[in-house]
């Protein structure tokens, strides 16, 4: 069974600093990985996923996040954070090519608060 | 407009009562799923769909039930609502056949059980 862990529940930083949100994943072949932000009150929006192919993947707002195979991690980083990244992100994995039902594990999620 | 749609937005009800969250997609993504989201639990799938007439359990089904007679809706049931079932409950949905690009979330039912 995929599982998904986000070891940090709460992470803070101040605007313009650098983010980096860590990931760890079990799945016993390569996954889909997904990041997912949510903004108070609202749904979940897509920044970025992998499938294959390029380990460094880049998203919306700046994002980007890597794969590490060796490491079950893909780690989520934006290089200058801006006040309006305060949210709640999760992260997914899901079966890859390799087969499964393709159903989606989420983390507990990381919640990421900005000091100006 | 195309998407994925929840309704209602909000929601209370009380406890015994029998209440049915909507979701609908305009895509025709064969997977649905229906997870609830609580502090400190992140998402938790409640219930998906794999195809029309083809529904199976997640990891917290107790209490709920779902059907999906066509495939762009698959509307979620809470047979006796009680309180611990207050939580924000959001519907996603998938393509897999010709290609996999991922989930697509609703914007999510915020119901209160008093």
């Amino acid at each position: 069974a995929q599982s998904v862990t986000q070891p940090d529940i709460h992470i803070t930083v101040s605007e313009g600093a650098s983010l980096e949100l860590r990931c760890n994943y079990s799945y016993g072949a390569t996954p889909y990985l997904f990041w997912y932000v949510q903004s108070p009150g609202q749904g979940l929006q897509l920044l970025l996923k992998y499938f294959s192919g390029d380990t460094l993947v880049q998203g919306i707002k700046g994002f980007e996040a890597e794969f590490k195979r060796s490491q079950s991690s893909f780690n989520l980083r934006k290089p200058s954070v801006h006040w309006s990244d305060a949210a709640e992100y999760f992260c997914a994995v899901g079966a890859g090519a390799s087969g499964g039902s393709y159903i989606p594990t989420f983390g507990r999620g990381t919640s990421l608060i900005v000091h100006p | 407009d195309a998407g994925i749609t929840q309704s209602p937005r909000y929601k209370i009800t009380e406890t015994g009562r029998q209440v049915t969250l909507m979701c609908h997609q305009t895509w025709s993504h064969s997977y649905m799923f229906w997870y609830r989201q609580d502090l400190g639990h992140g998402l938790r799938l409640i219930y998906y769909s794999a195809a029309a007439d083809i529904t199976d359990k997640g990891e917290v089904p107790d209490g709920y039930v779902v059907s999906r007679s066509k495939t762009e809706n698959f509307p979620l049931t809470l047979e006796s609502a009680t309180r611990s079932q207050t939580s924000v409950y959001f519907c996603a949905s998938s393509v897999v056949k010709g290609g996999f690009y991922g989930y697509t979330f609703g914007s999510g039912t915020r119901l209160t059980v008093v």
